[in-house]
């Protein structure tokens, strides 16, 4: 199975900054990775798909990148309602598999 | 606006047979272009997808090797839902169990719609 490997774990940043997440596959994935943004008590919701596109209602300050084993979440400048967890997942292989998150808190 | 709404016990005892439904509202689990997922969340595995059924033509069930054996996933048209049975339940099976859609976004399907989560506890 695709393992993913997401870092870091846990990122300390400030409200107005930029943050940039990462996540690697074992082996490539092409385009196939989703990103999703998970708060306390609350299922995941779906922020980025194939790499790079963003899910339906999601701010523009929500940008992917990356094909086959090296990904990029970046948000351009933090708001207070983005600190959660986020995880991505790929759909290039079975089983669908997810990293372990990466917890973005604030500093 | 789609909804899955999730009921089922959040206890269950070790050996036994864990039944969850899920409720679908603003979609239908008979559409083509969409699949009815099980994924799980616990702290020791993160998130694990665990199956899904869809229906192309007839119905389709996929699952993960890691519960292959003990899990059923099962459409009721009827009701307009789908449920999970997991079998002999063991403390590993501990989680927050979620209810997903997978749909059609861009080059492939992804899961879009998620249930408020059923946290199930395997203890005596």
């Amino acid at each position: 199975e695709v393992v993913l490997t997401q870092s870091p774990a846990t990122l300390s940043l400030s409200p107005g900054e930029r943050a940039t997440l990462s996540c690697r596959a074992s082996q490539s994935v092409s385009s196939y990775l989703a990103w999703y943004q998970q708060k306390p008590g609350q299922a995941p919701r779906l922020l980025i798909y194939d790499a790079s596109n963003r899910a339906t209602g999601i701010p523009a300050r929500f940008s992917g990148s990356g094909s086959g084993t090296d990904f990029t979440l970046t948000i351009s400048s933090l708001e207070p309602e983005d600190f959660a967890v986020y995880s991505c997942q790929q759909r290039s292989n079975w089983p669908r598999t997810f990293g372990q998150g990466t917890k973005l808190e604030i500093k | 606006q789609a909804r899955l709404q999730q009921s089922g016990p959040g206890l269950v005892k070790p050996s036994q047979t864990l039944s969850l439904t899920c409720a679908i509202s603003g979609d239908s689990v008979s559409r083509n272009g969409a699949a009815w997922n099980w994924v799980r969340q616990s702290p020791s595995r993160g998130l694990e997808w665990l199956g899904r059924t869809f229906y192309q033509s007839q119905w389709v069930h996929q699952y993960a090797e890691s519960v292959k054996s003990r899990i059923a996933i099962n459409p009721d048209t009827s009701k307009n839902q789908f449920s999970l049975q997991l079998n002999s339940m063991t403390s590993e099976d501990t989680a927050v169990y979620y209810c997903v859609r997978g749909a059609s976004w861009g080059r492939g399907w992804y899961f879009d719609l998620w249930g408020r989560g059923t946290l199930v506890t395997v203890s005596a």
